[in-house]
């Protein structure tokens, strides 16, 4: 079965520090890979779509400059939090799509990451 | 505008007791795919069941099948035989056509409790 890795899976840093999340498919090959948010007892909300290759595609209302996404390779996309403050405390989590198919499933679906708690004090 | 609706914040069930557990979208795609997901307290989002749009049976994956109306524009997620183990947040959410290239729209959850 697919598996997508996320690390680290949790993070606490200072405010003012930039955090990095690192979002691995590991058995298989994502052109596409999606990063969403989620705060406290609420829904997954979409950031941005990475695009290896290409730039990210940010949603409104996210800062590039400040969520910065790099998909440098098939597997392994990259978001990085700069100068984070404490209302960036959230868990992130990503998903990955198989383009290939060849990760079992139908309809190329999307996998996801077991997330990362990031707590910024 | 909120594509994917889900009305109950919570709910309760007792164990080996069927739940249902709603949920409403909004597309003026004609293809599109409709997802539930189950996120335990640990925060992994974990698979349930699909749902495409031109699917004219309804899926079942185990105990957990989508009472799919579409002109009703609903995919009740319907869970039989709850164990204690399926107490969690779920999430129904669609992707507007079929390629998996697009992200997940996601509804705001419902807490299931399942009790003994």
């Amino acid at each position: 079965g697919a598996v997508v890795s996320q690390h680290p899976s949790w993070v606490i840093c200072k405010s003012g520090t930039s955090v990095k999340i690192e979002c691995r498919s590991l058995d298989f090959q994502a052109t596409t890979m999606f990063w969403y948010r989620q705060f406290p007892k609420q829904s997954l909300m979409l950031m941005a779509t990475s695009n290896e290759g290409s730039k990210a595609t940010y949603e409104q209302g996210v800062e590039k400059d400040k969520f910065l996404i790099n998909h440098a390779s098939l597997t392994l996309s990259t978001l990085t939090v700069t100068s984070a403050h404490p209302e960036d405390s959230s868990f992130y989590i990503c998903s990955a799509r198989d383009n290939m198919g060849l990760a079992g499933g139908p309809f190329h679906e999307q996998f996801f990451g077991p997330g990362t708690r990031l707590t910024v004090l | 505008a909120q594509k994917i609706t889900q009305t109950q914040p919570g709910m309760f069930v007792q164990e080996k007791e069927a739940v249902t557990l709603d949920c409403t979208y909004d597309t003026s795609d004609q293809s599109y795919g409709l997802f539930w997901y189950k996120q335990p307290s640990s925060g992994e989002m974990i698979f349930l069941i699909y749902q495409g749009s031109y699917d004219e049976q309804n899926a079942t994956e185990g105990r957990y099948s989508l009472n799919f109306q579409k002109a009703r524009k609903s995919a009740n997620l319907v869970i039989s035989a709850s164990q204690l183990g399926d107490s969690a947040m779920y999430f129904c959410a669609m992707r507007e056509g079929l390629d998996s290239g697009y992200a997940l729209n996601f509804g705001k959850g419902t807490s299931l409790l399942v009790t003994p």
